[in-house]
């Protein structure tokens, strides 16, 4: 059964203090991983698409990275408007369903 | 402006009373899919749709209709609505159905009392 797991569930940073959440995933073949920032009471907003183990992409203080079983975004010297919760998803091969990990709420402290 | 509209944000009803939530996006998207989010269940998918006049279940299709007679549009039908459908609903579309990502709408509150 495809699974996706985000940790930590919830991540306290300083402002500039660096860190990473962990999105570990199971799939039969996978189409597409997929990251996304969600704002209180807004839909989600994509960041992020990686196909293949070993690609990485970037967005201002945002990297997103892949291997065969996780992913990684890494955010670097955060900032206060950072705070949001960060869902990861997957599409696997097997089928069309798109499947979301619960998130991680992020909050950057001035 | 590309964007997927749903309508109405918020929505109060009684048990059993019949409701519609539309959903349309101008992108021209194949794919149309809803979604409930649930505190400590995140994102779950309900129905999808591949293009027109095709639909098929997500994970938690149970009490919920839809249809897809134009490509713009994929309304979520609640026949009966019941308090367990009490949840924040999404309605999301992709270019195709193979590895593109999801654009969201900005959500509908609905309340079953």
């Amino acid at each position: 059964e495809d699974q996706v797991t985000q940790s930590p569930e919830a991540l306290r940073l300083q402002e500039g203090e660096s860190s990473s959440l962990n999105c570990s995933y199971t799939v039969s073949g996978l189409r597409g991983l997929f990251w996304y920032r969600q704002d209180p009471g807004k839909g989600p907003e994509f960041l992020f698409t990686l196909y293949s183990a070993g690609e990485e992409k970037e967005k201002e203080r945002l990297k997103a990275t892949l291997t065969k079983k996780e992913s990684f975004l890494h955010i670097t010297a955060p900032k206060p408007e950072d705070s949001a919760t960060y869902l990861c998803a997957v599409q696997s091969t097997g089928t069309y369903k798109y499947i979301f990990g619960t998130g991680t709420r992020l909050k950057v402290l001035a | 402006e590309a964007q997927v509209t749903q309508n109405p944000r918020y929505l109060i009803t009684v048990t059993g009373k019949k409701l519609t939530v539309t959903c349309s996006q101008n992108m021209n998207h194949e794919y149309m899919s809803w979604y409930r989010q649930d505190p400590g269940l995140g994102l779950r998918q309900i129905y999808y749709s591949m293009n027109v006049e095709v639909t098929d279940k997500g994970d938690v299709p149970e009490g919920y209709k839809v249809s897809r007679k134009e490509k713009r549009n994929f309304p979520l039908i609640l026949e009966s609505p019941s308090p367990n459908q009490t949840s924040l609903y999404f309605c999301a579309s992709s270019m195709g159905p193979g590895g593109s990502p999801l654009h969201f709408g900005n959500g509908t509150r609905l309340t079953v009392t």
